[in-house]
């Protein structure tokens, strides 16, 4: 399996401009996770899917921020309008399902907001 | 709500050195814990996972174990590399939400050749 596929991998952007983030999670997972990481605050949990459904988004920041899971193998998440304080890298990471199953993550988005 | 604590925050050990990373957390009803590594500008590669059922895992030089009741998990380095220095972190996925992960902050290790 390739894993967990995220894109783009890097993204530079002007303040106020729309962002959007994908993620492919691996085949057969039915649990879906997006991270923020930052130097000040680590890693955050933004949002979690579990069979395509949100399940708990209070980490999402604000409403600039928001995601969707149309189908089980691909996931966005939205910025707009972005700000510099949104430059983060945003991780997306999906797990076979509830309980005891582990958790594997893709590679990354490094997002700079200018 | 669970809090996962990871110290030191950073180490630095020398070529050969054998070492162990710590991680606690504050609730015990965990359905597993696993340890991760980072590396710089990448993404986490899981290393171990260890079921609430489990003492502990090995994998090559590394070895976790888990004391649910301490609330306590070890990963255990043998004969430590150069290669080996990157963030290591550890989660745990408690079993009130089943679903949601919580990380520590993480364990900086450099090591020195």
């Amino acid at each position: 399996d390739a894993g967990v596929i995220q894109s783009p991998r890097h993204e530079v952007t002007e303040m106020g401009q729309e962002v959007t983030l994908r993620c492919k999670p691996i085949s057969g997972h039915n649990s879906l996770f997006w991270y923020r990481q930052t130097m000040m605050r680590g890693l955050e949990l933004l949002i979690y899917f579990n069979n395509n459904v949100p399940i708990d988004d209070s980490g999402m920041p604000e409403d600039r921020f928001s995601a969707k899971m149309p189908n089980a193998s691909f996931s966005t998440l939205k910025i707009q309008p972005s700000e510099p304080r949104d430059s983060a890298v945003y991780f997306c990471a999906s797990s076979r399902g509830q309980g005891s199953y582990e958790q594997y993550f893709g590679p990354g988005t490094r997002l700079t907001v200018t | 709500k669970q809090e996962v604590t990871q110290i030191p925050a950073a180490l630095s050990v020398p070529e050969g050195e054998n070492l162990v990373l710590n991680c606690s957390f504050t609730d015990s009803a965990i359905y597993n814990l696993q340890w991760f590594r980072q590396d710089p500008g990448k993404g986490l590669t899981s290393l171990l996972l260890i079921q609430s059922s489990q003492r502990e895992q090995t994998s090559g030089r590394l070895n976790a174990s888990l004391d649910k009741s301490s609330g306590r998990s070890t990963l255990y380095i043998a004969a430590s590399q150069p290669g080996d220095s990157a963030t290591y972190l550890c989660a745990v996925r408690p079993r009130d939400t089943g679903n949601q992960f919580y990380f520590g902050t993480g364990t900086s290790l450099t090591v020195i050749p």
